[in-house]
């Protein structure tokens, strides 16, 4: 299958801070990547939807200018949590798919905000 | 009405026996199914997907597919402790989004 990576794997970060997490594409040009999160025990939540050099479309409650999404080429998609709080503690996963392809998961990233 | 839905389990089956993980769609207009494990602590990795009414069979693993009934389900024949994960299921609708269930948990007993 196709192999997307995720960058960092694990994050410490301070209150208040802020955190960027890249997802790629390694084999394949990815038309559209979408960025979930999950909490102990749950399933996944859909953040947003994004497309290369379009606006990300965001999942109702998901705040636009918290999660900052930038889908900058056909293989790199980034997601910026801003004024991280504890509760943004979470798992962090990224996907990406081509027309008539699956969608692929990269192997996520665990933040904690301390 | 949750758009997919799944039992969230645990089931519980012996080592060697067959799991059925079934999985349920809201909508009639769903075009393709997936299914994807999910180990504790890891990311979902894709295991199957199915596009047309039928079973489709890869290894140990068989999907099958009822649109009339809108029922897609997993089968897992000789099941291996290694098979402990979670399944999600997950629909893909005509405006190309793709829904998940919350997941059913197996655990395959040594």
């Amino acid at each position: 299958g196709a192999v997307v990576s995720q960058h960092p794997s694990w994050v410490i970060c301070k209150s208040g801070t802020s955190v960027k997490i890249e997802c790629r594409s390694l084999d394949f040009q990815a038309t559209t990547m979408f960025w979930y999160r999950q909490f102990p025990k749950q399933s996944l939540m859909l953040m947003a939807t994004s497309n290369e050099g379009s606006k990300a479309t965001y999942e109702q409650g998901v705040e636009k200018d918290k999660f900052l999404i930038n889908h900058a080429s056909l293989t790199l998609s980034t997601l910026t949590v801003t004024s991280a709080h504890p509760e943004d503690s979470s798992f962090y996963i990224c996907s990406a798919e081509a027309v008539g392809v699956e969608q692929y998961f990269g192997p996520g990233t665990r933040l904690t905000v301390t | 009405q949750k758009e997919v839905e799944q039992n969230s389990g645990p089931l519980s089956v012996p080592e060697g026996a067959i799991a059925s993980l079934n999985c349920t769609y809201s909508d009639r207009v769903s075009q393709s199914f997936f299914w994807y494990r999910q180990y504790s602590g890891k990311s979902p990795e894709l295991i199957m997907s199915i596009y047309s009414n039928g079973d489709k069979e890869d290894g140990r693993f068989t999907a099958q597919l009822n649109k009339a009934s809108q029922y897609v389900s997993l089968l897992i024949r000789d099941s291996q402790p290694s098979d402990s994960a979670t399944y999600l299921c997950a629909a893909r609708y005509n405006n190309n989004d793709m829904r998940f269930g919350a997941g059913t948990r197996l655990t395959v007993k040594p």
